[in-house]
Formats: C-alpha cells, sequence, structure tokens
C-alpha cells in the first residue's frame, strides 16, 4: 500500500518562529488532508489539499502532487500551536483508495 | 451543522469482554469510517461504511465489526478484547467515500 513518511518526527520552536513540516507519499493521491490533533486526542482539520497551496491565517499548505511531496507552513508560532501535525493521504487507485493512510505524525512544541 | 460525535469518550473493559462504540456523522455524510490510533502512533484504518454496506476493511481481525444505520450513524463492536486494543478509536464521517474526512473527538478505550 501507499507509504507516507512526515519530517521531522519531533520539533521545538521558540514562540513566534516559523516552521516547516513535510510530507512525502509514495503514489498518486485523490485526497490529502493535514491534520492537528490536539491534547484531548481530536483531529483537527486544517487543509484538504490534494494539489495546489492553500493558506488559512497563519497556516500555509503546499502540494506538489507530481512530486508526491507537501509541505504545511507555520508562521508566527503561538503555544497554542503545540501538538502532533498529521498528514494523511488517499490513493488515486486500487485497494485502499477509499482509507485514509497517516503518516506517523510531527511533534511540535511551541514553547514561551 | 453538528459534527461527527462519538460516544462514550472514555470506557474501560476487562480482558475477554465485549464493546461497543457509536459515532453520530455530519448532517449530510453517509460514509463513515473507523480508525484506531495507538499511543504515540498514527491512526489505523480498521474499516468504512458506505449507505448502510461495508465498503472496506484494514488489517483487523473479524472480532472487530462494525454497523451502519438507516440516518448513517454508526457503531465499532469489539468482542473478546485483548490488553492491545487498548487505544483511542476514531470515526470519521464524509460526504462520500475517499472524500475529506471530518473527526469526531474520539473514544479512549482501556482494556485491563
Amino acid at each position: 500500500g501507499i507509504q507516507v513518511e512526515q519530517s521531522p518526527p519531533d520539533l521545538i520552536l521558540q514562540e513566534g518562529a516559523n516552521s516547516t513540516l513535510r510530507c512525502n507519499f509514495s503514489d498518486s493521491v485523490n485526497n490529502l488532508q493535514w491534520f492537528h490533533q490536539n491534547p484531548w486526542g481530536q483531529l483537527i482539520n486544517l487543509f484538504y489539499i490534494p494539489s495546489g497551496t492553500k493558506q488559512n491565517g497563519r497556516l500555509s499548505a503546499t502540494t506538489v502532487a507530481t512530486e508526491r511531496y507537501s509541505l504545511l507552513y507555520i508562521s508566527s508560532s503561538q503555544t497554542t500551536d503545540s501538538g502532533v501535525y498529521f498528514c494523511a493521504v488517499n490513493p488515486l487507485a486500487g485497494a485502499g483508495s477509499y482509507q485514509l493512510t497517516f503518516g506517523k505524525g510531527t511533534k511540535l512544541s511551541v514553547i514561551p | 451543522e453538528t459534527g461527527v460525535t462519538q460516544s462514550p469518550t472514555h470506557l474501560i473493559k476487562t480482558r475477554g469482554q465485549q464493546v461497543t462504540l457509536r459515532c453520530s456523522s455530519q448532517s449530510g455524510h453517509n460514509t463513515v469510517s473507523w480508525y484506531q490510533q495507538a499511543l504515540g502512533q498514527g491512526p489505523q484504518f480498521i474499516f468504512q461504511y458506505y449507505r448502510e454496506e461495508e465498503n472496506g476493511r484494514g488489517n483487523f481481525p473479524p472480532r472487530f465489526s462494525g454497523l451502519q444505520f438507516p440516518n448513517y450513524s454508526s457503531e465499532l463492536n469489539v468482542n473478546a478484547l485483548e490488553l492491545d486494543d487498548s487505544a483511542l478509536y476514531l470515526c470519521a464521517s464524509s460526504l462520500a467515500p475517499g472524500g475529506e474526512a471530518f473527526f469526531g473527538q474520539g473514544t479512549r478505550l482501556t482494556v485491563v
């Protein structure tokens, strides 16, 4: 099945710093989502971005489908940005195209 | 618009028992997927229901079973609980299989 790799696995930032999280995937996709998992476990939707660039406040994301990667940018980080960020994909075709395959996540800690 | 809701939020069961977890999908969504998330890992796909039929299954044994009702709410049943079944169980709904997924807050199951 499709493989999803996220980097870095851990990231510590000073409040106000910028960061870039990366997601590589091994096959063509028809859906790519970025999530933020809060300390209580809920997955919060950040972006639905199978291709192109989107922005939402201090966050933006870019997916280059032809090169099989996506980037999540966080600018002017705040302590509330702390948590685990997951990238998840649906393969374009074949078995498993209906299911989201997740990466292992990037654990972000923003310190005051 | 009501989001995805899960019940209960926390549950403690004894090894060998059976458990039922419940999920109400977001309004207008006919597809529900279930995921298991062990501590420190990304969510793993269990199965998906689309219009009351199972639409795909991950690598989980038959003692994990499910159901979707005419109102598109869903249940996850686990028989003969094992210690390794301790995890966060997440439910997601979408407009269609492979579409943007929206997650509930999860049910944290502890098997002792």
